[in-house]
């Protein structure tokens, strides 16, 4: 089934920094999400950006979808400590939605 | 509220024990699913339920069941038969079936650890 890899594995910024993470994936999509995990918690869903889409923000999130080259990039601006987390990329095609391992984000105050 | 409940949050099973894990949601969703997390992990799909009395295996079902008699409900039951069951368990559930997939909504995990 496709996955969604993301990388790095993990990132150490400081506040007010931007995190970018990135996100490959194998096979066709109808679209791709985002979603975040605090540590011990369910996932929360961030953005959602369809395959014929390119671009795509949300308040200090910025999404982008490159389809010829199956991946994907998430782009947090200005970072905050309350930022840090887990945050995973999910594809969606002809099977059910399928996670990759995820980007552990540390934003130092 | 409407969202998701787990329950219970944390569960502490002897080998050879049967476990249930329950799913509740108010969100008037048509589709829910299973997901097991380990430590540093992905998610992985144990089993996913489209519409009431239907429900379809996922990647790693070998050792798990499951149930869908109602809207609201899709429990989970860890066998015995599941080797190595010590995990997070996440629920979510979705308006729409995956083929034409919005976002997920999901509950807080329920975490089993066999003793």
């Amino acid at each position: 089934s496709q996955q969604g890899e993301e990388d790095p594995q993990a990132l150490s910024i400081q506040e007010g920094e931007n995190a970018t993470m990135n996100c490959s994936y194998k096979t066709s999509i109808n679209n791709l999400q985002w979603y975040r995990q605090n540590s011990g918690r369910g996932l929360v869903h961030l953005i959602l950006i369809r395959s014929n889409e390119r671009e795509k923000h949300s308040g200090r999130l910025r999404v982008t979808l490159d389809t010829s080259k199956k991946s994907s990039s998430l782009l947090i601006t200005a970072s905050r400590a309350a930022d840090t987390a887990s945050y995973f990329c999910a594809t969606v095609g002809n099977t059910p939605l399928v996670f990759g391992k995820g980007t552990r984000l540390s934003v130092i105050a | 509220d409407g969202g998701i409940t787990q329950s219970p949050k944390y569960l502490f099973r002897k080998e050879g024990q049967n476990v249930t894990l329950s799913c509740e949601q108010n969100l008037n969703h048509d589709a829910m699913y299973w997901y097991r997390q380990d430590p540093g992990q992905g998610l992985r799909l144990i089993y996913y339920s489209q519409i009431v009395n239907d429900f379809q295996k996922g990647d790693i079902a070998e050792g798990y069941s499951v149930s869908r008699e109602k809207k609201e409900s899709f429990p989970l039951t860890v066998t015995s038969a599941q080797k190595n069951p010590t995990a997070f368990y996440l629920c979510a559930s979705s308006m729409v079936p995956l083929e034409g997939a919005g976002e997920l909504f999901f509950g807080e995990g329920s975490r089993l650890t066999v003793l």
